[in-house]
């Protein structure tokens, strides 16, 4: 069955320092998202995108946050200057089309020392 | 902000037991999903429901979204342990860009 992938499943990372989290989206969905989960906390939306554009994004997602689709199966989050309250659960999430179901990959865990 | 409050919070019960999770909220959303989380993982869709007063069952567990399309209830019927989980709602106001996850009830069945 198809799902989505993330890469690393662990990162651990220095405070300032950038980070690029990798997600492969389910190869025929349209629609990729990034969420994130503080540890005991719930899950948040940071951003969707669409046709290569931000679709829309939270107030969490502030300049020090960027996402890409690099080429045609690879959708990214980059962190540009890491903070200790970044770390958390990251994650991916694709659909087939605009309010479809939304499929979760397994997240990257991020420790920002 | 849209708020999807789930109650109970923590339902610890034995094997064999009904239970009930609510998830309510002031907004109305056009669709709504349950996922169910295990520690360290991804969410994991449940089910989806779109339509107001919609039942939707799947084996044991059985989904249902209010008529105003502001609340859902999942029920289960004779929990094993294999059903322990956080399990969350998680509602699209309409956009289809995000979801708003719900707080999360934390189920665990014992033996």
């Amino acid at each position: 069955e198809p799902e989505v992938t993330q890469t690393p499943s662990h990162q651990v990372t220095q405070m300032g320092q950038e980070v690029i989290l990798r997600c492969v989206p389910i190869s025929n969905h349209l629609y990729f998202y990034w969420y994130r989960q503080i540890l005991g906390q719930k899950v948040e939306f940071l951003v969707s995108f669409y046709n290569n554009e931000i679709s829309e994004k939270s107030e969490i997602f502030d300049d020090q946050f960027s996402v890409e689709r690099p080429d045609g199966s690879n959708f990214t989050l980059k962190i540009r200057s890491t903070k200790l309250e970044d770390s958390a659960m990251y994650f991916c999430a694709s659909s087939d089309y605009l309010g479809d179901e939304q499929f979760f990959g397994p997240g990257t865990r991020l420790t920002v020392l | 902000t849209q708020l999807l409050e789930q109650s109970p919070q923590f339902l610890s019960i034995q094997e064999g037991e009904n239970l009930t999770v609510y998830c309510n909220s002031s907004s109305v959303f056009s669709s709504l999903q349950w996922y169910r989380q295990e520690p360290g993982e991804g969410p994991v869709l449940l089910v989806t429901v779109v339509t107001g007063g919609e039942v939707k069952k799947l084996k044991r567990l059985t989904f249902q979204f209010g008529d105003a399309r502001k609340d859902s209830s999942l029920h289960i019927t004779a929990a094993q342990p294999g059903d322990t989980g956080l399990y969350l709602c998680a509602g699209d106001t309409g956009g289809g860009n995000k979801l708003t996850f719900g707080t999360g009830t934390q189920l665990k069945v014992e033996l």
